[in-house]
């Protein structure tokens, strides 16, 4: 079984401020991938990034940044100096691996609404 | 453009009418999902595509939910004899799998389905 952990319903920032979304998930594969995707308030979820469970390299892209630990079981995503567009429903999603072609079920967090303040 | 499609963007009906949700994949992604998110909540798993074949159907909520896919491209989702719970955002992704793929979906826009 899948489970994917978002405990943060909603944050407020105010701009400039940095923020933690924080996602903890389960799996007992050994092989899976961990995403992140955006939705703003225009409604169309936007793939952010994409995490292989044998690499634990931390990324950074710009202003953002994940922190994936497998130790435990977490793949948090940073916004450094947070603007107004960032507000967004943020959704962190886990997906087995199959490599022999079979189904790779994703399961997505029930997502974390930040909301950053002018 | 390159991305999905869905349509219609909005749908309203009245209870007890059947409606029919139409995605369009990207070109060449074998997987397709449909997803259900209701006002302020997250993404409820319905049915996932393999080609033509729904491996899993497990996410529908009731017999009056079904879909098909034709020709490994477009599916379309039908809800018979909708009911006011029904009404949400219905989301259609596509990936392409394969033996190397790293299987992130990418997202249409969503039919708004309101159930008078």
């Amino acid at each position: 079984a899948q489970k994917v952990t978002q405990a943060q319903t909603e944050i407020s920032v105010v701009e400039k401020e940095d923020v933690t979304l924080d996602c903890v998930y389960e799996t007992r594969d050994t092989t899976y991938y961990l995403f992140w995707y955006k939705q703003p308030p225009s409604g169309e979820l936007v793939f952010l990034i994409r995490r292989n469970s044998f690499d634990e390299q931390n990324e950074i892209s710009g202003r953002y940044s994940w922190n994936f630990q497998k130790s435990t079981s977490s793949f948090n995503f940073t916004i450094t100096a947070s603007q107004v567009v960032d507000s967004a429903v943020y959704f962190c999603a886990l997906s087995a691996s199959f490599y022999s072609g079979g189904y790779q079920k994703v399961t997505f967090g029930i997502g974390t609404k930040l909301q950053v303040i002018p | 453009g390159a991305g999905v499609s869905q349509s219609p963007s909005n749908k309203v009906t009245e209870k007890g009418k059947d409606v029919e949700l139409r995605c369009d994949p990207i070109s060449g992604h074998t997987a397709l999902y449909w997803y259900r998110q209701s006002l302020g909540q997250g993404l409820e798993f319905l049915i996932y595509f393999q080609g033509n074949s729904a491996p899993d159907k497990s996410g529908l909520p009731s017999d009056r939910f079904s879909a098909e896919r034709t020709g490994g491209s477009v599916s379309t989702l039908t809800i018979q004899r909708t009911q006011q719970e029904d009404s949400a955002v219905y989301l259609c992704a596509s990936s392409f799998q394969g033996a190397r793929s790293y299987n992130e979906q990418f997202f249409g826009p969503g039919t708004r389905l309101t159930v008078l």
